[in-house]
């Protein structure tokens, strides 16, 4: 299957700084991105959707401005997490679908942010 | 906007033992739906999915699930589980644009 390779797979970060998530798609193009939040034993919560081009679709209760998306190619996205706090702390998954359509979406292996 | 129901927090069953896991959906087409398991700090693994055609359908190691339109329902089956087996297991949902995870099922695997 298709690879989606998310990097860093771990950070750690002092409070009050910014972090970048990077999500490739490596061998094929993705016009739309999503990302994804994970809190320990819990379920993924859908962020944001991003979209090549355009600006990332953000769900409800998602600060965009914490949280920047940008999607400028169709092979990568990323993630910001600006001003981090501890709060922040968590795993972040990216999932990719490919560009020449279909309803599956590949994931990447996930960040484990540790704001301290 | 299209949701999972994943009714079991947690299960555990004796290796060898036969599974099922529960997975209920709300969608008002039809749906995309995939099976993802998840061990501990890693990503997550496709197990299986339904698109359309037979209802019943094969996975990798061993799992298999049906679609029932009646009863909304995507249930991940397995006639023999094995203690590696034991992780987090994720329905979810592709509708309009995106993809909805359920909650989670934790597998524990007795020896």
């Amino acid at each position: 299957g298709a690879v989606v390779s998310q990097h860093p797979s771990w950070v750690i970060c002092k409070s009050g700084t910014s972090v970048k998530i990077e999500c490739r798609s490596l061998d094929f193009q993705a016009t739309t991105m999503f990302w994804y939040r994970q809190f320990p034993k819990q379920s993924l919560m859908l962020m944001a959707t991003s979209n090549e081009g355009s600006k990332a679709t953000y769900e409800q209760g998602v600060e965009k401005d914490k949280f920047l998306i940008n999607h400028a190619s169709l092979t990568l996205s990323t993630l910001t997490v600006t001003s981090a706090h501890p709060e922040d702390s968590s795993f972040y998954i990216c999932s990719a679908r490919e560009l020449t359509g279909g309803t599956e979406a590949f994931f990447g292996q996930g960040t484990r942010l540790t704001v301290v | 906007a299209q949701s999972v129901t994943q009714p079991d927090i947690h299960i555990t069953v004796s290796e060898g033992a036969s599974l099922e896991l529960r997975c209920n959906y709300s969608y008002g087409a039809t749906p995309y739906l995939f099976w993802y398991v998840q061990s501990p700090g890693q990503g997550l693994q496709l197990l299986l999915k339904y698109f359309s055609g037979d209802t019943l359908v094969q996975g990798i190691k061993g799992f298999e699930a049906e679609f029932k339109r009646s009863q909304s329902s995507f249930n991940l089956r397995k006639p023999s589980v094995h203690w590696s087996d034991a992780a987090e297991y994720f329905c979810a949902v592709v509708g309009n644009n995106d993809m909805r995870f359920g909650a989670g099922t934790r597998l524990t695997v007795k020896p």
